[in-house]
């Protein structure tokens, strides 16, 4: 199993730039995430989706989208970068939506907007 | 480098040293918490989890007290291992958002050979 992926690691964008940031799960997890993460803070839930076709907001969802057509992938679109999203991006899934359970990770996406 | 550690709250041990590492959660409705590990460049890895009808966890050389009276949640590492070096951060769950979870900052374990 490779867990959870995210692509690309790395990508510098100038300001106004769209691009999409993939996530890949194989388990089979019902419940997908996208966080950011920036120096001295916790982690912020941007978006999250509880199944197929199903999504909602999550703390700091402006200047983002995303959509789940398949349980496998979770894609995070930036429509217009601006520099405020320089961050580092975490996908996170987890079995169930239900009871409590930890989500697993994937190893990030750093992204620089100029 | 990897910008995730800076102006964290920095932990130095000595290697074979228990560790100690604190977090202060902020909702008394939540009942369900974790211990990420995040080694530099990668995700976080769970290590260790408490529902809050206990007060104490073990794992492998990990154990996470909770004290709901002040909300406080300590991870204790023993025998603390380079490896170990890392920046360690709580999640807590707050409540009937089963899977919404809020995380604290972290702090920076230095682990000295």
């Amino acid at each position: 199993n490779a867990g959870v992926t995210q692509t690309p690691k790395f990508q510098v964008l100038k300001t106004g730039q769209s691009m999409t940031l993939q996530c890949a799960q194989d388990m089979n997890h019902e419940y997908m995430s996208w966080y950011r993460q920036d120096p001295g803070m916790g982690l912020r839930l941007i978006h999250y989706s509880v199944g197929a076709g199903i999504t909602d907001q999550g703390e700091v969802p402006n200047g983002y989208n995303v959509s789940r057509s398949t349980t496998e992938d979770f894609p995070l679109r930036l429509l217009s970068a601006a520099p405020s999203q320089t961050s580092v991006y975490f996908c996170a899934s987890s079995y169930s939506i239900w009871g409590h359970q930890p989500q697993h990770f994937g190893d990030g996406t750093r992204l620089s907007i100029l | 480098g990897e910008s995730v550690g800076l102006h964290l709250p920095t932990l130095s041990v000595q290697e074979g040293d228990n560790s100690i590492i604190n977090c202060a959660y902020s909702n008394s409705a939540s009942d369900y918490f974790i211990w990420y590990k995040q080694e530099s460049g990668k995700g976080p890895q769970f290590i260790i989890d408490i529902r809050s009808n206990m007060d104490k966890r073990q794992g492998q050389r990990v154990t996470v007290l909770l004290n709901k009276t002040v909300k406080h949640l300590s991870l204790q590492i023993a025998a603390t291992q380079p490896g170990d070096s890392a920046v360690y951060f709580c999640a807590e769950n707050k409540g009937n958002n089963f899977n919404k979870f809020y995380f604290g900052s972290g702090t920076k374990l230095n682990v000295k050979p």
